[in-house]
């Protein structure tokens, strides 16, 4: 069983929608929650960054963390074409180097 | 320059042959990332540098993978004898420090990857 499960997708979705793109974890000692966007063809940048549990808002992008649950969640609010990527969820635990563990990535496709 | 760079974008190799791939990171940076990023797989840490040492080497999956980094900058990732499951996508990510050690300092900036091919 991998750390970090995610839906491979595509998801497709039209314009204007409400995107929920969601990774479950199985190491309880992740503390820091991510998530990347990646265009075809380039590298991943960084879209949210989440300490612990709770809810960060950044624009259209509300990322939600659930650790009882072990359950993060990107809401993308007003969908755009230009959104149409792959999404990937990382994390990692706490002090100290510790690597990224990501999920394999959703691919998000917005029609106009 | 502006961002991490990667050489080259593309490399297509025979099987038994070796390559070399090779990371610019973004000026000043101290910390170097590898990661690969196969189908299906997600992106799968290999390295991390610090300066020109690798306190964490656990991700290269095999003796075959080596890399190393000179003046604290540019840094190659080598793959000996290659075969056909070294076929992915290598990325190269840099951080100002390492991830972790300083308070939010989860910003990596990727480079835009060396898609590898073993025929």
């Amino acid at each position: 069983q991998k750390e970090v499960e995610q839906d491979p997708g595509p998801l497709s979705v039209p314009e204007g929608a409400i995107v929920s793109l969601n990774c479950t974890y199985s190491n309880s000692a992740f503390q820091y929650f991510m998530w990347y966007r990646q265009y075809s063809r380039k590298g991943p940048e960084l879209l949210m960054y989440t300490y612990s549990s709770g809810n960060k808002e950044d624009g259209r992008f509300t990322a939600q963390v659930d650790k009882s649950s072990k359950y993060i969640s990107l809401f993308i609010r007003d969908s755009q074409p230009s959104d149409s990527a792959t999404y990937l969820c990382a994390m990692r635990r706490s002090t100290g180097f510790q690597k990224l563990v990501f999920g394999t990535g959703t691919r998000l496709l917005v029609s106009p | 320059g502006a961002g991490v760079s990667q050489s080259p974008s593309n490399k297509v190799t025979e099987k038994g042959k070796d390559v070399e791939l090779r990371c610019d990171p973004i000026s000043g940076h101290t910390a170097l990332y590898w990661y690969r990023q196969s189908l299906g797989q997600g992106l799968e840490f290999l390295i991390y540098f610090q300066g020109n040492s690798a306190p964490d080497k656990s991700g290269l999956p095999s003796d075959r993978f080596s890399a190393e980094r000179t003046g604290g900058s540019v840094s190659t990732l080598t793959i000996q004898r290659t075969q056909q499951e070294d076929s992915a996508v290598y990325l190269c990510a840099s951080s100002l420090v390492p991830l972790g050690l300083a308070g939010r300092t989860d910003t990596q900036y990727f480079g835009p990857g060396t898609r590898l091919t073993v025929l």
